[in-house]
């Protein structure tokens, strides 16, 4: 079963920079991920298309300050400088055969 | 760039027919997938189904029963019909686009504002 599993929440000072985790379920180690941003009270925003081997694409407007990489079955979101607006709820998300799947989601405090 | 509209009902009672559309501005209309995705209050987010210009869809397994979603070509607009909805059904539900299989995969790459919607008798 496909499955995504994130950390609940994280934090990390303002300024500073911090790894979010996606984990892909057992056999699906090569799968791509996306990564999407939930502000509070605006629209998702989708953040990068991250492949197995670290290969990343982000969307329009995504500062450099936001990288992926990948390790085996781990697929991870780099954001470095934080910023307050950076404050919000991170999705994985990736796909299979007829499902689409996303993860529970990180939410991410700047302290 | 793509730009996505959206509206539909906000409040709804328990067994009706919850119908949302959501309108497509730039982009390529027939080059894509079209997409819902809902977020209860508290919860993460669960995708419904796509759809491309054609009509041809994908849903949930979970809501398979109860949805269905359609596309307006002449309008580039889709919708969403979810039957019988219950206080369980309640959330934020977003359109989406994709390229899906015209691309490099299933990314939501473009999204709409949301609508809330709530079940309440």
């Amino acid at each position: 079963q496909l499955v995504l599993t994130q950390s609940p929440s994280a934090s990390a000072s303002l300024g500073a920079s911090v790894n979010l985790t996606c984990t892909l379920s057992s056999g699906h180690s090569n799968y791509a991920i996306a990564w999407h941003q939930l502000q509070p009270e605006k629209g998702p925003r989708y953040l990068m298309k991250l492949n197995s081997d670290g290969s990343h694409t982000k969307g329009d407007g995504i500062p450099d300050r936001f990288s992926g990489s990948s390790s085996g079955a781990e697929r991870y979101l780099a954001i470095s400088s934080l910023q307050s607006e950076d404050e919000a709820d991170y999705y994985c998300q990736t796909w299979g055969s007829g499902i689409r799947v996303f993860g529970g989601g990180t939410k991410l405090t700047v302290l | 760039q793509v730009q996505l509209q959206q509206w539909g009902a906000g409040l709804l009672k328990p067994s009706e027919t919850l119908s949302l559309t959501c309108a497509v501005y730039g982009g390529s209309f027939s080059a894509s997938y079209w997409s819902w995705i809902r977020q209860p209050p508290g919860k993460g987010l669960e995708w419904i189904g796509d759809i491309n210009h054609s009509g041809s869809t994908s849903y949930s397994p979970s809501l398979k029963s109860r949805v269905t979603i359609s596309v307006d070509t002449s309008k580039n607009q889709f919708s969403l019909k979810l039957r019988s909805v219950t206080a369980a059904d309640t959330a934020v539900y977003y359109c989406a686009r994709t390229e899906g299989a015209y691309g490099s995969g299933w990314v939501y790459d473009s999204w709409g504002q949301g609508t809330l919607v709530t079940v309440s008798s």
